[in-house]
This record gives structure tokens, C-alpha cells and sequence, in this order.
């Protein structure tokens, strides 16, 4: 599984645009990278995934340089509500065998203010 | 509800209880895993169900013991427990093969006196 490396913490203001960047140097043709984000004492919840180039929902885009090793979550205009731990992973989801295991790291824990 | 529900919430028992997490899902997954997050660490993956077999257990003490009767249903069987076993115990579900990623639960908070 490609290790990920991203920001402990950053601090943000209210209706700010975040952007939290991971590096994944090892990450292997058949991964996805997946976002995900945690309120304290709750399970993580999926953010977005993507394979390359941009993807956007409803709550954050996500860009994805050509080499990927690296990405980058785009939050818009955040809120207070959004202060909680950012988690950037990549796997194959066990699409070529060893199972669909995703490997927390220590996540980004983003804080945002008035 | 995120469509995986873990019972109970909280939970505080003593070193000499025994006691079982459970955790229902209903998405049609087929895998399950069991995650310890301690404060202020990284979650943990402590077992991992696929198909209802267990393919993963990583170095876990025998005092916690998994269960997984069907697709839909994980339990964690806890007895002689130590204060140190304090934390948020996460359930999660996905497909064995898929990158959808996980579905967890909210967790069940676990004090040991």
C-alpha cells in the first residue's frame, strides 16, 4: 500500500478556500486516491475519490496532477462545520487481489474560525 | 446513519466483564473490518472479514475475538480487557473488490476501569 504524506494540521477562516495537498511518490497504476473526513468520536466518511485529472461533487474537487503523486483536496468556502481530520489514502480497492484494505495515516486536522 | 450502525454508542466495563460490539450493515457489502482508534492516533485495522471469512487479523490480543455469522452482521467479543483497550472501536463495510471505499459506522466508545 503507497504510504501518503500530508500536513498535521492548518488553520482556515470562515468562507476561505482550503486546500490540503498529499504526496503520495509510490502510488501504484491501479490506485485510486480517496479522501476522507472525520468529526471527532464519528467513523470517517468519504469525502471524493478520483484516478486523475479533477473531480468535483457536491462538497469538494479534487485535483490530481498527470505524474500522481500527488493531490490535492479543494474545500470551498468552508464553515466552522467543517473543522474535523482530513484523511488522504490510496489503494486498488483489492481490484488486483490482497483485499480492499485502506491504511489510515495521521490525517490533516483542519480548524476553522470565525 | 450512515447505513452501518454500531451498538452501543458507549460502553464502560470492567477488566473482568465480557462484553460484544456489534455492527450491522445493509448495503449489500460483502467485507467488514473492525478499526481501534486510540486518542489522538491513527486508526488502527484490527480484523477483516471477506465473504464472511476472516482474512486478516493483525496482530490483535486474544481478548478480543472477532464474529461474522453472515454479510451483514460483525461482532467483537471483549473480555479481560485492559484500561489501555480505551477507545473508539470503528466497523466499517465495503465490497471485497471495489475502490467505492468504506461505509463506517459511528463507533462504539469503550471505557475499561
Amino acid at each position: 500500500l503507497a504510504k501518503t504524506t500530508q500536513p498535521i494540521s492548518m488553520d482556515s477562516y470562515e468562507g476561505q478556500e482550503v486546500n490540503i495537498t498529499c504526496s503520495h511518490n509510490n502510488i501504484a497504476t491501479n490506485d485510486y486516491i480517496t479522501w476522507y473526513q472525520q468529526f471527532p468520536s464519528q467513523g470517517p466518511r468519504f469525502i471524493i475519490q478520483g484516478y486523475k485529472t479533477k473531480v468535483t461533487n457536491e462538497v469538494a474537487s479534487l485535483f490530481i496532477p498527470a505524474d500522481r503523486k500527488s493531490s490535492t483536496l479543494s474545500l470551498p468556502r468552508v464553515s466552522l462545520s467543517d473543522t474535523a481530520v482530513y484523511y488522504c489514502l490510496v489503494g486498488d480497492g483489492g481490484l488486483t487481489g490482497g483485499g480492499n484494505k485502506l491504511t489510515f495515516g495521521t490525517g490533516t486536522q483542519l480548524k476553522v474560525e470565525l | 446513519e450512515t447505513g452501518v450502525t454500531q451498538t452501543p454508542r458507549h460502553l464502560v466495563m470492567g477488566m473482568t466483564n465480557k462484553k460484544s460490539l456489534k455492527c450491522e450493515q445493509h448495503l449489500g457489502h460483502n467485507a467488514m473490518y473492525w478499526y481501534k482508534q486510540s486518542a489522538k492516533k491513527p486508526l488502527e485495522l484490527m480484523f477483516v472479514y471477506s465473504l464472511e471469512e476472516r482474512v486478516e487479523n493483525n496482530s490483535v490480543p486474544s481478548r478480543f475475538s472477532p464474529e461474522c455469522p453472515n454479510s451483514s452482521h460483525l461482532f467483537l467479543h471483549l473480555h479481560t480487557l485492559q484500561p489501555e483497550d480505551s477507545a473508539l472501536y470503528l466497523c466499517a463495510s465495503s465490497q471485497v473488490q471495489g475502490a467505492d471505499g468504506y461505509t463506517f459506522g459511528s463507533g462504539t466508545r469503550l471505557t475499561v476501569v
